[in-house]
């Protein structure tokens, strides 16, 4: 099956600091990237799609100028999380799409903790 | 807009038993795609089942099968034959056939099943 890397798996940061978090489609190519935010006990909450060489749509309510999405291939996707603050810790999950197919395959998440 | 409806926050099964999980939602669509999805504590998100909205026969999956009511717009999830390593998340979620294919996730079901 299709397989989708995040990279780190876990990364802990200072306030005010940038955290980039690196989403790999490895034996398909993706035309389509999403990035969910998962609060602990709760569902995935989708903050944007990228097709890859156009710019991100972003979910109402989801700062475009916090959270940089960047999609420049199509087997890799970037999420920079900017200015850090202690509320944006959170479960981060991407999944990717292939044209051809209706179906979303997820990665392992990345765990973000900012002190 | 979609909405995805699980009113089970908790379900908890004896081993070996069957369990039937539920899922209602809301759409103006007429093309569309129904999944399942199981998320463990490794919080890696995996496909249990898939429906496709224009098929009438119920999807299964070995020990997964779904009762799909397009009319009654319901989704349910049935685990027959339960083992401990189906302790985990269950989320029902909606992704249109047509046009930006987004996932949208219902709240969850946390189904324990018990030695």
């Amino acid at each position: 099956g299709a397989v989708v890397s995040q990279h780190p798996s876990w990364v802990i940061c200072k306030s005010g600091t940038s955290v980039k978090i690196e989403c790999r489609s490895l034996d398909f190519q993706a035309t389509t990237m999403f990035w969910y935010r998962q609060f602990p006990k709760q569902s995935l909450m989708l903050m944007a799609t990228s097709n890859e060489g156009s710019k991100a749509t972003y979910e109402q309510g989801v700062e475009k100028d916090k959270f940089l999405i960047n999609h420049a291939s199509l087997t890799l996707s970037t999420l920079t999380v900017t200015s850090a603050h202690p509320e944006d810790s959170s479960f981060y999950i991407c999944s990717a799409q292939e044209r051809a197919y209706n179906e979303q395959f997820f990665g392992p998440g990345t765990r973000l903790t900012v002190l | 807009a979609q909405t995805v409806t699980q009113s089970q926050p908790e379900m908890s099964v004896q081993e070996a038993e069957t369990v039937t999980l539920s899922c209602t939602y809301d759409t103006s669509e007429n093309n569309y795609y129904l999944f399942w999805y199981k998320q463990p504590p490794s919080r890696q998100m995996i496909l249990v089942i898939r429906q496709e909205a224009y098929k009438q026969q119920n999807a299964t999956e070995n020990r997964f099968s779904v009762n799909f009511q397009k009319a009654a717009k319901s989704f349910s999830l049935k685990i027959s034959d339960s083992q401990l390593g189906d302790t985990a998340m269950y989320f029902c979620a909606f992704m249109k056939r047509e046009g930006a294919q987004k996932l949208v996730f219902g709240q969850g079901t946390r189904l324990t099943i018990n030695p």
